[in-house]
């Protein structure tokens, strides 16, 4: 069974960087049947996607538009984990944000993680 | 505004039939897989259909999903009250150099 923990601060002051890490159990960061996703959660934004990293024979990694000059998502492959950095952080960052597993070939967000209030405030 | 779109609300009592729509677009819905995924407000989101009309192992069979063209609809049937939730869409959009969206999410209420 994969287990997704997430860690990280709750409370980000404007023009910082926003950084979270994502432990995997169950499964491997440089599994080639997966990839690894940050996706956040506002009422004013709904559901978002935010970026992916995954292993296939090299390191990929895909950004949401929105947010492609100010993210990264890096695996760790000797924790088994994967970490968000968003710099630049504004009150609009401020989100529930998550990690999740997305299946290969087709089987979407199959695990979670447990979710991180990230409120961007001085 | 989300690229996808849900109807803010639905509901029906025990024992119905309700209907969740979701309409896109050939540069998503009408190219890729839809994904319906659960949410009990204050958890995360669960995945309750993968390629358009599959259920992971554990979603009772109440719960089925379609598309045809660029809309997709999810559907509960038998009803019960804790089907209430939020339910949202998602699919692989294929402009700009490809994304995830998600709809804006429909909130069933069990009357």
């Amino acid at each position: 069974q994969v287990h997704l923990q997430q860690s990280g601060p709750g409370l980000v002051k404007p023009s910082q960087t926003l950084s979270l890490t994502c432990a995997i159990s169950g499964d491997s960061v440089s599994s080639d049947r997966a990839a690894w996703d940050w996706i956040r959660q506002s009422p004013s934004s709904g559901l978002e996607w935010l970026g992916r990293t995954y292993y296939r024979s090299r390191w990929y990694n895909d950004y949401a538009v929105s947010v492609k000059s100010r993210i990264t998502i890096n695996p760790d492959t000797s924790k088994n984990h994967f970490s968000l950095q968003l710099n630049s952080v504004t009150p609009e960052d401020t989100a529930v944000y998550y990690c999740a597993r997305e299946g290969d070939d087709g089987y979407g967000f199959d695990y979670w993680g447990q979710g991180t209030l990230v409120t961007v405030s001085s | 505004q989300s690229v996808l779109t849900q109807p803010p609300s639905a509901s029906g009592t025990p024992g119905q039939r309700v209907t969740i729509s979701c309409s896109g677009s050939s540069s998503n819905i009408g190219s890729n897989y839809v994904y319906w995924y659960q949410q009990v407000p204050g958890t995360a989101p669960k995945l309750l259909i993968y390629r358009n009309n599959q259920r992971p192992s554990g979603v009772p069979d109440r719960f089925s999903g379609s598309k045809s063209g660029t809309s997709a609809s999810l559907a509960i049937s038998g009803l019960r009250s804790e089907d209430e939730a939020d339910f949202y869409c998602a699919v692989w959009d294929d402009s700009l150099s490809g994304f995830w969206v998600f709809g804006g999410g429909t909130k069933l209420t069990v009357l």
